[in-house]
């Protein structure tokens, strides 16, 4: 079955700088790359996905971008703020979606 | 629509108890997916349906664990017995299609087994 596989599993960083999360996965057939995010106590919310004909998808502060030949994709934050803090996890979808370990995001004012 | 909607929120148990989650999905998604969370094994599919049929229990930890869906806007999930080791956050979550589109995720149920 499928694999995903997160890093970091945790990211410090200041307010304004840039927040980068990479996730792998093992089964070339995946087509569909979400991504979560869970604030203490609540569930996870979906902030931005994207297909396997997309390489790059971009909301805001938001970006994910899609390696499909290396099998990764990463999501990237820019002028981070205190709110971004947060687990963050990557999941990959053939017929059902495996999610990677999380990322703990902590952003230091 | 208010959502994925999961019952109860909280629920404390004493080891060797039944004990049964509730979820009802949002109206009209074809898919329902049931998820464990624990600090140790992070998000893990239990089982799917789809059109209240369980596609995919491979997830499902053990033969202490089953799970139904009687209608399209109702599905339990139920423990018999309740180990210690089960207790950890349980969500449900609703999609049109599987696959390619959303998961919207409920409240969640916060289960702890003495």
């Amino acid at each position: 079955g499928e694999n995903v596989e997160q890093h970091p599993s945790t990211l410090s960083v200041q307010e304004g700088d840039s927040a980068v999360i990479k996730c792998t996965y093992s089964d070339s057939a995946s087509n569909y790359f979400p991504w979560y995010k869970q604030e203490l106590g609540k569930r996870p919310q979906l902030i931005i996905d994207i297909r396997s004909n997309v390489g790059e998808k971009k909301d805001q502060r938001i970006a994910v971008t899609l390696n499909k030949t290396a099998k990764h994709f990463s999501l990237h934050i820019t002028e981070t703020q205190p709110e971004d803090s947060a687990v963050y996890f990557c999941a990959a979808s053939i017929i059902d979606m495996r999610f990677g370990a999380g990322t703990r995001l902590t952003v230091k004012p | 629509d208010a959502g994925v909607i999961q019952s109860p929120r909280h629920e404390v148990t004493e080891m060797g108890q039944e004990v049964t989650l509730r979820c009802k999905p949002i109206s009209g998604h074809d898919y329902l997916f049931w998820y464990r969370q624990t600090m140790m094994r992070g998000l893990e599919l239990l089982i799917y349906f789809n059109n209240n049929v369980p596609i995919d229990d491979s997830g499902m930890p053990e033969d202490r664990f089953s799970a139904k869906m009687p209608n399209a806007s109702f599905s339990t999930l139920k423990i018999q017995p309740s180990e210690p080791r089960d207790s950890a956050v349980y969500f449900c979550a609703s999609s049109l299609r599987q696959g390619q589109n959303i998961q919207y995720f409920g409240a969640g149920t916060r289960l702890s087994v003495l």
